[in-house]
């Protein structure tokens, strides 16, 4: 069964600096993986996903993440941070469903806080 | 493209009452899903349909919950008999087939919190 783990619950960082949140995947054949973001009280938010090829992608917000297929990890990284950062950040894996749906198992989630 | 839109946002209702959720999703994607978040937790798969068809449901989607999605287009998500564990957010979501399963990219709606006093 596939599973996903966000060892961190929360994370505090300073506007400006990086950022990197933690993700790693259990799935038995080439993972489909996400990060999706969640404002307080809003729906979730694509960041960026992965397929296949070049394991480093680029997402919106400036936000990028790296597959590393040996440590079974999907990390997401921001060179520097904005306050409209603080969020709940969200990293997925999906598989198929039958008729070809994607379903997604998500992480327990990271608590971002931006501190000023 | 309004994207995916939930009601009502918020239900607020006494335990044993039944509530039901509407889902409308993106126009042209033909794949809607069913997840639920309770607090601190990431969602939940419970359902999927393609089209018309309700394709996969999880072994969360207890016989007191069912959903429809009568004309391939919005979805209904009905609980009977809330119990106070039904709270939660109930997200929908839709995508568009293309390609391969990876190509199925969610759009998620805003959700609909339910509380069950």
């Amino acid at each position: 069964a596939q599973s996903v783990t966000q060892p961190d619950i929360h994370i505090t960082v300073s506007e400006g600096a990086s950022l990197e949140l933690r993700c790693n995947y259990s799935y038995g054949a080439t993972p489909y993986l996400f990060w999706y973001v969640q404002s307080p009280g809003q729906g979730l938010q694509l960041l960026l996903k992965y397929f296949s090829g070049d394991t480093l992608v680029q997402g919106i917000k400036g936000f990028e993440a790296e597959f590393k297929r040996s440590q079974s990890s999907f990390n997401l990284r921001k060179p520097s941070v904005h306050w409209s950062d603080a969020a709940e950040y969200f990293c997925a894996v999906g598989g198929g469903l039958t008729g070809g749906g994607n379903k997604l198992t998500f992480g327990t989630g990271t608590q971002l806080k931006v501190e000023l | 493209d309004t994207g995916v839109s939930q009601n009502p946002r918020h239900k607020i209702t006494k335990r044993g009452q039944n509530v039901t959720f509407r889902c409308d999703p993106i126009s042209e994607h033909n794949r809607l899903y069913w997840y639920r978040q309770t607090l601190g937790q990431g969602p939940e798969f419970l359902t999927y349909f393609q089209n018309e068809a309700q394709l996969e449901k999880s072994r969360l989607l207890s016989d007191r919950f069912s959903a429809e999605r009568p004309k391939g287009s919005f979805s209904t998500l009905e609980i009977q008999r809330t119990e106070q564990g039904d709270s939660a957010m109930y997200l929908c979501a839709s995508s568009l087939a293309s390609g391969g399963a990876g190509a199925n990219v969610l759009t998620f709606g805003a959700g609909s919190r339910l509380t069950v006093l």
